[in-house]
């Protein structure tokens, strides 16, 4: 079991590109949440999946954020286009239901220049 | 909607000495996990807590629940350097999702 894989890890861009992050979870596990953290504002949970189905997007901060979850095995997170105040560490993080917890990657740090 | 208070947000702390981080959260939950984050890192699962009164214990770190006062604590005993890290409790929030603490950064001094 690989656990949770996120690519890329590290990630530098200019203002006003697009920025894809990509995440595969566990196989068998059929939610999938993407977290964004900073030190300013901790851990906050923008969209979360259960079995490839959005459940809860309230914390996109805005429509320049998206994601998409088109298959069991795949998830990616865009920010279109990217500003600085999008720096941050991604994390993308999967559970297989009940009473368990998350599984975290590894994280993709962004920053954007 | 679920709040969780962590605190203290920053822990200086003698290496021997203990030291307690708490968690309070403010609706009825069912589950609790304890997280621990090395800096640069990613999260790692510590205490899962499932019930009043839990306690769980894995070398110097006990973590428990009291569901009546919606408090989790993590206790530190002879604290060492390796402990140095972030830990986050997550209350379950629902079906699907954790909310999860501010955090405690505690930094363990020779």
């Amino acid at each position: 079991d690989a656990g949770v894989i996120q690519s890329p890890r590290h990630e530098v861009t200019e203002m006003g590109q697009e920025v894809t992050l990509r995440c595969k979870p566990i196989s068998g596990h059929n939610s999938l949440f993407w977290y964004r953290q900073t030190m300013m504002r901790g851990l906050e949970l923008l969209i979360y999946f259960n079995n490839n189905v959005p459940i809860d997007d309230s914390g996109m901060p805005e429509d320049r954020f998206s994601a998409k979850m088109p298959n069991a095995s795949f998830s990616t997170l865009k920010i279109q286009p990217s500003e600085p105040r999008d720096s941050a560490v991604y994390f993308c993080a999967t559970r297989s239901g009940g009473l368990y917890g998350y599984t975290f990657g590894s994280g993709t740090r962004l920053t954007v220049v | 909607e679920l709040k969780v208070e962590q605190n203290p947000l920053f822990l200086s702390m003698q290496e021997g000495k203990n030291y307690t981080i708490y968690c309070n959260y403010s609706t009825t939950s069912d589950r609790l996990y304890w997280y621990r984050q090395d800096p640069g890192k990613s999260l790692e699962s510590l205490f899962v807590l499932l019930s009043n009164g839990a306690v769980k214990q894995e070398g110097r770190l006990m973590a428990s629940l009291d569901t009546k006062a919606r408090l989790s604590t993590l206790h530190i005993t002879a604290a060492v350097h390796d402990l140095s890290a972030t830990y986050f409790c997550a209350v379950g929030s629902g079906t699907y999702k954790y909310i999860f603490g501010t955090g405690t950064r505690l930094k363990v001094l020779a």
